[in-house]
């Protein structure tokens, strides 16, 4: 089966930087993905990783490391509204696994 | 607009009555899955398609069943409901392969089973 591990919840200072751990051990790897979700809405789409190494779009960068089965995801600059929940997932072919979340609480 | 649409947005039920959540995508996407979601276990997926006839279990494929006889639609049907299945279920579509930026999900449905 997938296994796919994150903290529960983590909370930051609006302006400051918070990083979001991801391990994984599944049966196979074609990707891994970060996804955002406010409350009672769709998750949409963050970053993409499928080679080892970092990836950054604008305030929001993900590094991946294959061989540990890791990932992270750096929100820098932190907003009110990015206070929501992050979701870590691997494809593998078809399928798609997530982890359970992280709910990132931005304080003022 | 692209957009995946789903249907209902909220559904009351009872036990053992059988239900049906319509998914639908106007992309001409391969690519469909149906995720449910329950607190501190997040998304999970119950059935994927990667084209017309072509469907496969995820990961909580029990109690459900899809078809995908066009290329747009790709409902799920729950034959006998039962309260273990009470959840906020989402409807994706893709280009090809699940994941990424080609990836649209539906609004959600909460679906609660008394």
């Amino acid at each position: 089966g997938q296994n796919i591990d994150q903290p529960t919840e983590m909370t930051a200072t609006e302006g400051a930087i918070v990083q979001i751990n991801c391990t994984y051990q599944t049966s196979g790897f074609n990707g891994l993905f970060w996804y955002q979700q406010h409350a009672g809405e769709a998750p949409t789409f963050l970053s993409y990783n499928v080679l080892d190494g970092l990836e950054e779009k604008g305030r929001f960068s993900s590094f991946l490391s294959r061989s540990k089965g890791y990932s992270y995801l750096l929100l820098k600059e932190l907003q009110m509204k990015d206070s929501a929940s992050y979701l870590c997932a691997v494809r593998d072919l078809g399928k798609l696994s997530f982890g359970a979340g992280t709910t990132v609480t931005v304080r003022a | 607009e692209a957009q995946v649409t789903q249907n209902p947005r909220y559904l009351i039920t009872v036990t053992g009555k059988k239900l049906t959540v319509t998914c639908s995508q106007n992309m001409n996407h391969e690519y469909m899955s149906w995720y449910r979601q329950d607190p501190g276990l997040g998304l999970r997926q119950i059935y994927y398609s990667m084209n017309v006839e072509v469907t496969d279990k995820g990961d909580v494929p029990e109690g459900y069943k899809v078809s995908r006889k066009e290329k747009r639609n790709f409902p799920l049907i729950l034959e006998s409901p039962s309260p273990n299945q009470t959840s906020l279920y989402f409807c994706a579509s893709s280009l090809t392969a699940p994941g990424g930026e080609t990836q649209y999900f539906g609004p959600g449905t909460r679906l609660l089973v008394l």
